[in-house]
């Protein structure tokens, strides 16, 4: 089945400082979300990107489904930032069951 | 609008006791996915229902657990006869499923399973 990877698998920031974070896939996707899992464990939808490049303030994705990676780029980071970054894809074409990365843990701190 | 809602938020059962966990999708989401989350680990997949069927159980293990998604009320996982190794987050997601295509799955915010 397809793999995800996320990368770096932990980072630790000082407010204010800009992060970029990488999930690589094994086989060709049309659907790819990033999720923030706060320290309290809520499950936060970020983008739904299957190509291109969006923004949403601080926070921006890019994924180039040809190449099998999506980035997500988050700019003058806040403490609220903490948490698990997951970046999800399908399991296979045209379908919505998702496999989801092993995460990127971000620590920012004042 | 309301979002994906899951209750209990919080469930503790000792060893041998019936755990039910609940979730209602997003309004207008006709398919429902539950996965679970292992402490320090991502998120498993367990099983995707529509409304009285259920679509593909290839997550779940053999025994014990079950699902439904009935024609009224909430989706419902139900744990028998639990042990300490259920003790997880179970995070249900609903998505309107588009004709073409998958659509964006919205998670609820979880009911965290403890196994005394």
């Amino acid at each position: 089945g397809i793999q995800v990877e996320q990368s770096p698998p932990d980072l630790i920031l000082q407010e204010g400082a800009n992060s970029t974070l990488r999930c690589n896939f094994s086989d060709s996707v049309n659907n790819l979300q990033w999720f923030h899992q706060n320290p309290w464990g809520q499950l936060i939808n970020l983008f739904y990107i299957p190509s291109g490049t969006k923004q949403n303030g601080r926070l921006s994705a890019t994924t180039v489904a040809t190449e099998r990676y999506s980035l997500l780029y988050i700019s003058s980071s806040q403490t609220t930032d903490s948490g698990v970054y997951f970046c999800a894809v399908p399991r296979s074409y045209n379908t919505d069951k998702l496999i989801f990365g092993t995460g990127t843990r971000l620590q920012v701190f004042p | 609008n309301a979002g994906v809602m899951q209750n209990p938020r919080h469930l503790v059962r000792r060893r041998g006791q019936e755990a039910r966990l609940r979730c209602s999708p997003m309004k207008g989401h006709s398919h429902v996915y539950w996965y679970r989350q292992l402490p320090e680990e991502g998120l498993k997949f367990m099983v995707y229902l529509q409304k009285e069927n259920i679509i593909d159980e290839s997550g779940m293990p053999k025994e014990r657990f079950s699902a439904e998604f009935p024609k009224e009320g909430p989706s419902i996982l139900r744990i028998q006869q639990v042990v300490r190794g259920d003790s997880a987050a179970y995070f249900c997601a609903s998505s309107p499923r588009r004709d073409r295509g998958p659509g964006e799955l919205f998670f609820g915010e979880g009911s965290r399973l403890t196994v005394l």
